[in-house]
């Protein structure tokens, strides 16, 4: 299975606007890139997922640059609330299953 | 409400004797998985199932025994636990395959001694 590199912990301050960046230098052509939040003692939850350019929902966006070899999950004005650990995924949509493990994932620690 | 419940979400256990967690989704989806979270470990998948009757080893699965005998129910055998078991276990769901929206249960922790 491929690895994505992500930092292994952020601090931030509460109304800061964070970016968490993924490296995943061989993903496909097909590869989708998928972010998922994890509070202590829950399972992940579905942050949002893109191809290629910007997607934005009501959680982050997602900016995915031409080569697509990394991505940057940005959460806008974080809260003590969003502490959680973060990971990023490469997966084909078409043929199925991930091609990356969960790893440790981002660990961020938002402040007041 | 679409959810994804695991039972039972605690279960302290001796060596050896067999134990089942259930999984169910209500969300007719074809796709179910199991991980296992350990400290510095990450999510390691266990098994999967692609549909009703298919399921296939994922990347830890010595240990646990699994079926899918109807779309909705997903539950992890282990036939004899041993120490090394003892963990935090999620099922996950998605429509289709892994790579959708995948949602996943509350967790069992599961300690073997």
């Amino acid at each position: 299975l491929a690895k994505t590199t992500q930092p292994i912990s952020m601090d931030s301050y509460e109304g800061q606007e964070v970016n968490i960046t993924c490296s995943h230098n061989n993903i496909a052509t097909n590869d989708y890139i998928t972010w998922y939040q994890q509070f202590p003692s829950q399972g992940p939850r579905f942050i949002i997922q893109g191809y290629k350019t910007k997607v934005t929902n009501e959680v982050a966006s997602l900016f995915i640059p031409a080569d697509r070899k990394s991505s940057t999950l940005s959460l806008p004005r974080v809260s003590l609330s969003d502490t959680a650990v973060y990971y990023c995924l490469v997966g084909d949509l078409n043929t199925g299953g991930f091609k990356t493990i969960f790893g440790a994932g981002t660990r961020l620690f938002v402040k007041a | 409400e679409a959810q994804v419940t695991q039972n039972p979400r605690y279960l302290i256990t001796v060596t050896g004797k067999k134990l089942t967690v259930t999984c169910s989704q209500n969300m007719n989806h074809e796709y179910m998985s199991w991980y296992r979270q350990d400290p510095g470990l990450g999510l390691r998948q266990i098994y999967y199932s692609m549909n009703v009757e298919v399921t296939d080893k994922g990347d830890v699965p010595e240990g646990y025994k699994v079926s899918r005998k109807e779309k909705r129910n997903f539950p992890l055998i282990l036939e004899s636990p041993s120490p090394n078991q003892t963990s935090l276990y999620f099922c996950a769901s998605s429509y289709r395959h892994q790579n959708t929206e995948a949602f996943f249960g509350q967790g069992t922790r599961l300690t073997v001694v």
